[in-house]
C-alpha cells in the first residue's frame, strides 16, 4: 500500500546552516511529490513540488531532490533562518488527486 | 495574495449532531479538497471535488460525510451524526489543476464532546 514516511521526526540546526529533511515513499507509481511547511496552529503552506520526470528542482533557498531508484525525496533549505522553524511534510500523488502525506519532521532553528 | 478561507475557526458540537464546515476556495481554482489532521498526527486526504462532483475519496470519507458546492464560491463539508473520533482539524484546499500546488486554508478545529 501507499506509505510516506520521514527518516527523522526532529531536526535541530543553527541559524545560517543548511538543513536537509528526508522522506521515503513506497509507491513506485508516484509521479508527483510535494513539500509543505506547517507552523503551529496553521494550515500547511506549499514550499516546492517536483514531478517524476525531474530529479532536482530549486526554489528560493530551497531545493528538492528526487531519487526514484531508491524512492527517496529530500528538501534542502539553505541558510536556515528562525522563521523556518516548523513541521515539514512530504507528500506524493500517484496518478490521482489524493495527496498522501508523511508524519512530518519538526525543524528547530537555534539562533 | 489570494487565500483559502475557512469558517468557523473552531466548532464545538455534541456527539450525534451534524456540523457543516465552510470554505471559500481561491476564485479561479478548479479542484477542491478536504483534509483532516487528528491532533499530533499526519494530514489525511478525505475527498477531492472537480467539475461539481466528487472525483476521488478516501476510505475515511464514508456515508457520514458529504461535500457540496452550493454556489460559485463556497465549498462545504457536512459531517452527520458526529462521533468523538471526528475531533480533528479540517483543512480545505484548492488548486488550479490536478497535481499542482494546493493552497490550504487555516483550518477548522472540530471538537466533538
Amino acid at each position: 500500500g501507499e506509505n510516506v514516511g520521514l527518516h527523522l521526526p526532529t531536526l535541530s540546526v543553527q541559524e545560517g546552516d543548511n538543513s536537509i529533511i528526508n522522506c521515503a515513499y513506497s509507491n513506485s507509481a508516484s509521479d508527483y511529490f510535494i513539500w509543505y511547511k506547517q507552523e503551529s496552529g496553521k494550515g500547511p503552506q506549499f514550499i516546492i513540488d517536483i514531478r517524476s520526470n525531474m530529479d532536482k528542482r530549486q526554489g528560493q533557498r530551497v531545493t528538492v531532490l528526487l531519487n526514484k531508484t531508491v524512492k527517496h525525496l529530500s528538501l534542502q533549505i539553505a541558510a536556515t533562518q528562525p522563521g523556518d522553524s516548523a513541521v515539514y511534510f512530504c507528500g506524493h500523488a500517484g496518478g490521482s488527486e489524493k495527496l498522501v502525506f508523511g508524519k512530518g519532521t519538526k525543524l528547530t532553528v537555534n539562533p | 495574495e489570494p487565500e483559502v478561507t475557512q469558517t468557523p475557526s473552531h466548532q464545538v458540537t455534541q456527539m450525534g449532531q451534524e456540523v457543516i464546515l465552510r470554505c471559500v476556495p481561491i476564485s479561479n481554482h478548479l479542484y477542491f479538497y478536504w483534509y483532516r489532521q487528528i491532533l499530533g498526527q499526519k494530514v489525511e486526504f478525505l475527498v477531492s471535488f472537480y467539475n461539481n462532483e466528487i472525483s476521488e475519496k478516501s476510505e475515511i470519507f464514508d456515508d457520514q460525510f458529504s461535500v457540496e458546492r452550493p454556489d460559485g464560491s463556497n465549498f462545504t463539508l457536512k459531517i452527520r451524526s458526529t462521533k468523538l473520533e471526528d475531533s480533528a482539524m479540517y483543512f480545505c484546499a484548492s488548486s488550479m489543476a490536478r497535481n499542482a500546488e494546493a493552497f490550504f486554508g487555516q483550518g477548522t478545529r472540530l471538537t466533538v464532546v
